[in-house]
């Protein structure tokens, strides 16, 4: 079974760019988590989706990040314009959705953003 | 995941045992969980355990759940080289529909 596959992996740009990051999650999970890790801090939540619906976007700076999962399967999470601070490892995540499950959830590799 | 807190650094030898400490605030976790991040690479769940349980054994990995303190701690027996990692506490809030990390621990093993 293939895992959370996350494109690109490494990003460098420049400041006030546009930056785009692409997400396929296990086949048949339901919901999608789209996660900030900063160095040498954990991961931070930035948005959950439960099939297409964006639950849980409290975390998403809106004024330059956006993220769409349109047909409830692949995600892209956006930043414009992207600022030096917004260097970080960007981590999808997905899991199967229902009540009884364990609350596990599945990583991809991160996209690793540099902004110079 | 400043509700969850961790010790940010352990060097064991190899062979010793490890044991990594976290504490969290969010009473109501169904689940408690460790992960382990390698170098350049995602999150793997090591293990979890259910808020009615204090302890889970599997294979070179015990772990230990206070719920009265809100201490959760990961001991791995036999710890190899192969172990160096960051090692991440994390409890379940919303219901359990997302997860809190903490900041990691990294675990340094030497030969």
């Amino acid at each position: 079974e293939a895992g959370v596959v996350q494109s690109p992996r490494y990003k460098i740009i420049e400041k006030k760019q546009p930056v785009a990051f692409w997400c396929n999650p296990i086949s048949g999970h339901n919901t999608l988590y789209w996660y900030l890790q900063n160095l040498g801090q954990g991961p931070e939540l930035l948005i959950r989706y439960e099939n297409e619906e964006a639950v849980d976007d409290s975390q998403l700076p809106k004024d330059r990040f956006s993220a769409e999962r349109l047909k409830g399967v692949d995600s892209t999470l956006k930043i414009q314009p992207a600022e030096l601070g917004d260097s970080a490892v960007y981590l999808c995540a997905s899991s199967p959705s229902g009540l009884s499950n364990t609350g596990e959830l599945f990583f991809g590799e991160g996209s690793r953003l540099t902004v110079l | 995941g400043e509700d969850v807190e961790q010790s940010l650094f352990l060097s064991v030898r190899e062979g010793d045992s490890s044991v990594i400490n976290c504490t969290y605030t969010d009473s109501s976790s169904t689940y408690l969980y460790w992960y382990k991040q390698e170098p350049g690479a995602g999150l793997q769940l090591l293990t979890y355990i259910f808020s009615n349980m204090d302890m889970k054994q599997d294979q070179r990995l015990t772990v230990l759940l206070n719920k009265k303190d809100k201490h959760l701690s990961l001991r791995i027996a036999d710890t190899q080289t192969g172990d160096s990692a960051i090692y991440f506490c994390a409890e379940s809030r919303n219901s359990g529909y997302a997860l809190n990390f903490g900041k990691g621990t990294s675990l340094l093993v030497t030969p």
